[in-house]
């Protein structure tokens, strides 16, 4: 079985601070996804990483895929309240196996 | 539609009743999935149909529950026989096949089993 272990579970940090977040597993992964979720919302797809090494930005988001396809990373530079949420990664093709989730809180 | 839908938004109800809950998935997606979202076990895959093939059901976690999809659009989730347990978030998910690991999510249900 696949697991997905996120780190930390929960994290509170102040505006314009940086932060990270970890995704691990013992697997490999031929792929894994990132997944921001508001209370009230289902998961929105922030992206997907394939190749190990790969490094993806989105605005102040970095997303890393370890080399040997079994870890991940996200990096936010400058943490603002927009991104307060429930982040979560994923893997495993069709029948998704998720992270337990970090959530995040950015106060202003 | 624009996205995945999803209803009710939520649901309450009896233990011991039955529930049926809505998916609606975007247009064109041929992959419908579903998984339960839960404080104690985080999101869990259910069930996942790809077009006329049949369901992987292999996360349905016991025979109360069952799903179909009619028409290769609109499926429905069903629980018989209601638990407490049962309690959670039903989430419904679409995809294109060509890219099943870009799932699309609706908002879910909450189901409250009193």
């Amino acid at each position: 079985t696949q697991l997905l272990e996120q780190s930390p579970q929960f994290l509170s940090i102040q505006e314009g601070e940086n932060l990270t977040v970890y995704c691990n597993s013992s697997s490999v992964f031929s792929s894994l996804q990132w997944y921001r979720q508001e209370p009230g919302e289902g998961p929105v797809l922030l992206v997907t990483v394939v190749t190990g090494g790969e490094v993806k930005k989105l605005k102040r988001l970095t997303f890393q895929f370890g080399d040997a396809r079994k870890d991940s990373s996200l990096h936010i530079t400058a943490a603002q309240p927009g991104d307060t949420g429930l982040y979560l990664c994923a893997g495993g093709g069709n029948k998704l196996v998720f992270g337990a989730g970090t959530i995040l809180r950015v106060k202003s | 539609g624009a996205g995945v839908s999803q209803s009710p938004s939520n649901k309450v109800t009896e233990k011991g009743k039955d529930v049926e809950l809505r998916c609606d998935p975007i247009s064109g997606h041929t992959a419908l999935y579903w998984y339960r979202q839960s404080l104690g076990q985080g999101l869990e895959f259910l069930i996942y149909f790809q077009g006329n093939s049949a369901p992987d059901k292999s996360g349905l976690p016991s025979d109360r529950f069952s799903a179909e999809r009619t028409g290769g659009s609109v499926s429905t989730l069903t629980i018989q026989r209601t638990q407490q347990e049962d309690s959670a978030v039903y989430l419904c998910a679409s995809s294109l096949w060509t890219s099943p690991t870009e799932q699309f999510f609706g908002p879910g249900t909450r189901l409250t089993v009193l």
